[in-house]
């Protein structure tokens, strides 16, 4: 299993460009996360999905969409870039809180550095 | 408050102990987890506690949780080089999907 994979590692974008990072996990979970980090700040969520076809907005969602139109997948788009989305960016999965699996840890794919000057 | 805190940074010299520290927000938290962040990559399970239990071990991993303080603590016995990395605590509040993450503590081990 690949576990998470994120695309791509590193991008650096002008103000006001667009992107769309791409999170794929190939271990059928149901819940899949969009986090950013930065530097004395911890995680911060952007948004989040309990299902295929649904989404849901977390701490810092401004600036930011998400789809996850196939379960496996998870995209986050930054329509017009700025200068404050600066970051690397961490998404992560779970099994359902229902299903009974383990210990509902999450995991993590390797993150992607994004620069806006 | 609604933040989950630790201490930004940690220094230890090799072959000591190390005692990472958090305070966490909800009660009924169920499950509270320790994370480990190397340079570079995403964060990657180290261990983890269920609410009904004060401590658990696990080799050179030691947890403590005081639900009365909402305080959890990483013990890291006989510390070495590679566990120079970024812990992070986190908890899931109770009736939400979410995952809440403390800030992280720094550790850097002496040689």
């Amino acid at each position: 299993n690949a576990g998470v994979t994120q695309t791509p590692k590193f991008r650096v974008l002008k103000t006001g460009q667009s992107m769309t990072l791409l999170c794929a996990q190939d271990m059928n979970h149901e819940y899949m996360y969009w986090y950013r980090q930065d530097p004395g700040m911890g995680l911060r969520l952007i948004h989040y999905s309990v299902g295929e076809g649904t989404t849901a907005k977390g701490e810092v969602p401004d600036g930011y969409n998400v789809s996850r139109l196939k379960k496996q997948n998870f995209l986050l788009g930054l329509e017009s870039a700025a200068p404050s989305q600066t970051s690397v960016y961490f998404c992560a999965s779970s099994y359902e809180r229902s299903s009974g699996r383990g210990n509902y840890e999450q995991f993590f794919g390797p993150g992607t550095r994004l620069t806006v000057l | 408050g609604e933040d989950v805190e630790q201490s930004l940074f940690l220094s230890v010299r090799e072959g000591d102990s190390s005692v990472i520290n958090c305070t966490y927000t909800d009660s009924s938290s169920t499950y509270l987890y320790w994370y480990k962040q190397e340079p570079g990559a995403g964060l990657q399970l180290l261990t983890y506690i269920f609410s009904n239990m004060d401590m658990k071990q696990d080799q050179r991993l030691t947890v403590l949780l005081n639900k009365k303080d909402k305080h959890l603590s990483l013990r890291i016995a006989d510390t070495q080089t590679g566990d120079s990395a970024i812990y992070f605590c986190a908890e899931i509040r109770s009736g939400t999907y979410k995952y809440i993450f403390g800030t992280g503590t720094r550790l850097k081990v002496l040689a």
